[in-house]
């Protein structure tokens, strides 16, 4: 079975401060795709991530940075310095790539930064 | 990334009456797309894929006959709520897989049954 925990459903954060969305993956698939989502007040999905499981580099993308541990089965967000536009459901994903492969969402974590 | 859009964005029906919500690939053709429903505070959870030429696949426990899905071309996929009710509110999104898999979505239809 394929399933995505996000046990963080919502943060308060105040702007500025450095935060953290925790997401935790399972499946028995040797290759998968892990995606991170953020959906703003408007309710459209931005794309912000793609991993594929062979890769674990951490990678750094602005104030955005996502780090990748396999041993752990998990794909946690870190947003520096955050700022009230970054306000949204964040939701972590999963696609397998055998039998069930299809784009299976963790339940998000609401994030809210405060001025 | 490539971009999918949907129409319409807002809709508002009496219950009983049907309604179909379009997705479109406007830069890209796609063979697969995907048909999601969200409810507040809820995630995303997956109703049925739809492929361009053949029958959707539908998730267990989403009746067919209810959410009609017709993906008659490479860049447009409908879904038509049948018989809607109020329980059928919902934001309703649309998604299309690249070959590379990575996976845009719309922008989401937000159905309201009176």
């Amino acid at each position: 079975a394929q399933k995505v925990t996000q046990a963080q459903t919502e943060i308060s954060v105040v702007e500025k401060e450095d935060v953290t969305l925790d997401c935790v993956y399972e499946t028995r698939d040797t290759t998968y795709y892990l995606f991170w989502y953020k959906q703003p007040p408007s309710g459209e999905l931005v794309f912000l991530i793609r991993r594929n499981s062979f890769d674990e580099q951490n990678e750094i993308s602005g104030r955005y940075s996502w780090n990748f541990q396999k041993s752990t089965s998990s794909f946690n967000f870190t947003i520096t310095a955050s700022q009230v536009v970054d306000s949204a459901v964040y939701f972590c994903a999963l696609l397998g790539t055998r039998g069930y492969n299809k784009l299976i969402f963790g339940a998000g974590t609401r994030l809210a930064v405060h001025p | 990334g490539a971009v999918v859009s949907q129409h319409p964005s807002r809709v508002i029906c009496k219950s009983g009456t049907s309604v179909k919500i379009e997705c479109r690939s406007l830069d890209f053709q796609a063979t697969t797309m995907f048909w999601y429903r969200q409810f507040p505070k809820q995630s995303l959870m997956l109703m049925a894929t739809s492929n361009e030429g053949s029958k959707a696949t539908y998730e267990q426990g989403v009746e067919k006959d209810k959410f009609l899905i017709n993906h008659a071309s490479l860049t447009l996929s409908t879904l038509t709520v049948t018989s809607a009710h109020p329980e059928d509110s919902s934001f309703y999104i649309c998604s299309a897989r690249l070959a590379n898999n990575e996976q845009f979505f719309g922008p989401g239809t937000r159905l309201t049954v009176l």
